[in-house]
């Protein structure tokens, strides 16, 4: 992707209930990765979730899944029965050039998980 | 199995002044990338290196140079400090491939802090 954008900077949600993070991205390749990325205190980046472009399938890992409209450009992450170490920084990322492996990540969406 | 360690943890330097960081990838990886990320921003792709050369780059000044030894450990020099470099470097390493986003690991990172 050339840009990946997310919108919402901050969320705030209570443990246990079920949010939704969006990202869009523009892109002009035909075949390309999504991904989500988790940034916790520890600043380690972990990978969450990621879609492959010409798969029509949601991915999904846990309580982890994305809604993937490819027509819009939009990759939005939903997670179920939240937790509170679900409180982290979360980026939308995509890759820039086919093959380099060189990632283009939104700005970020801090969530935070309320008991 | 070790996974992306990144050296030193934290550092200050001085305006002018000169730093190097270091990585080491997870095991069977010989691809290392360095991203910069500001405080409340998402990373930032500045180089990334591959049989010891450089691949591909982003848009940043030549301070920001790079070497990947034969045992593909990589270390990140900025010559030159500015008070703008103050950021979390993080190295992510992986497998020469395409489109396999799984194979990205990334360390905690370097904080640096320029005064």
């Amino acid at each position: 992707a050339q840009t990946v954008t997310q919108s919402q900077p901050e969320m705030s949600v209570q443990e246990a209930e079920t949010v939704t993070l969006s990202c869009t991205y523009d892109t002009s390749e035909s075949n390309y990765y999504l991904f989500w990325y988790k940034q916790p205190p520890s600043r380690q980046m972990i990978l969450v979730i990621r879609q492959e472009a010409y798969k029509q399938q949601n991915a999904t890992e846990n309580r982890f899944s994305v809604n993937f409209q490819k027509a819009a450009k939009s990759f939005s992450l939903k997670i179920s029965d939240s937790q509170l170490g679900d409180t982290a920084m979360y980026f939308c990322a995509s890759p820039s050039i086919q093959g380099a492996q060189k990632l283009v990540f939104g700005q970020g969406t801090r969530l935070t998980i309320n008991p | 199995d070790a996974g992306v360690t990144q050296s030193p943890t934290h550092l200050i330097k001085t305006r002018g002044q000169q730093v190097t960081l270091r990585c080491s990838p997870k095991s069977g990886h010989d691809t290392v990338s360095w991203y910069q990320q500001a405080l409340g921003q998402g990373p930032q792709f500045i180089f990334q290196y591959y049989e010891e050369e450089e691949r591909q780059r982003g848009n940043f000044p030549d301070r920001f140079s790079g070497h990947q030894f034969p045992n593909y450990s990589s270390e990140l020099n900025v010559n030159a400090l500015l008070l703008g470099d103050s950021a979390l470097y993080l190295c992510a390493s992986s497998y020469r491939d395409t489109f396999s986003g799984n194979t990205i690991y990334f360390g905690e990172g370097s904080w640096l802090t320029v005064v």
